[in-house]
């Protein structure tokens, strides 16, 4: 049982280029979401989505975009890297609607923008 | 805009003794208050978790407690050992909302 996975575990690349992240939840669970987490800042809220086809911008969307057309994955894309994009993600997933919003997260991606 | 304040930014602890770490929110429509553990090269992961209808929730060595009146919570780790070393987030969640907003993150160092 997996449960969640990002890959790249580590990435380093140019400003301007294109960069994707991939998420992959073995749950079936609805809701995925993209946090990055920066020194003094904790975990921000990219982007996150209720179930295939829907996603919504969380805090810090800007430079981020998102698709979901499986359940199970939840990529994001950094259209054209900036230095300030250099952070690490990580990807969490929660079941259904239910009492307590639990998010279960992946071992994150580190991402390095030169 | 910070929803969720954290406090000490890091904090260091001797074996057996009680961490103590801060939280203070101002929405008060919040209504779910997880802690979040977090080891080195690994993701956050749910440790405690409490609603405002009770004041204090205890799991083992690990106590929240709640001020709603106060709109503070905060996490006692008791008997504090080595293996208690993280990093531990703050969190609070609005009922029928699916996000959470997290504080700014408390780094604890437990030393023999």
């Amino acid at each position: 049982d997996a449960g969640i996975t990002q890959s790249p575990r580590y990435k380093i690349t140019e400003t301007g280029r294109q960069v994707t992240l991939m998420c992959h939840q073995t749950w079936s669970h609805s809701y995925m979401f993209w946090y990055r987490q920066d020194l003094g800042h904790g975990l921000r809220l990219i982007y996150y989505s209720a179930a295939a086809d829907i996603t919504d911008k969380g805090e810090v969307p800007d430079g981020y975009v998102v698709s979901r057309s499986k359940t199970e994955n939840f990529p994001l894309t950094l259209e054209s890297a900036t230095r300030s994009q250099t952070s690490v993600y990580f990807c969490a997933s929660r079941a259904d609607r239910g009492a307590y919003n639990e998010q279960f997260f992946g071992p994150g991606t580190r991402l390095t923008v030169l | 805009q910070q929803q969720v304040k954290q406090s000490p930014q890091s904090l260091i602890v001797q074996k057996g003794g009680i961490s103590i770490i801060n939280c203070a929110y101002e929405n008060t429509a919040f209504d779910y208050f997880p802690w979040y553990q977090q080891f080195p090269g690994k993701g956050p992961a749910l440790l405690i978790a409490i609603r405002p209808d009770v004041s204090e929730k205890k799991e083992g060595r690990f106590t929240i407690s709640f001020n709603k009146s106060a709109k503070q919570f905060s996490l006692h780790i008791m008997d504090s050992q080595p293996g208690d070393s993280a990093t531990y987030f703050c969190a609070a969640s609005i009922r029928g909302n699916e996000k959470l907003t997290f504080g700014t993150g408390t780094r604890l160092t437990i030393i023999p």
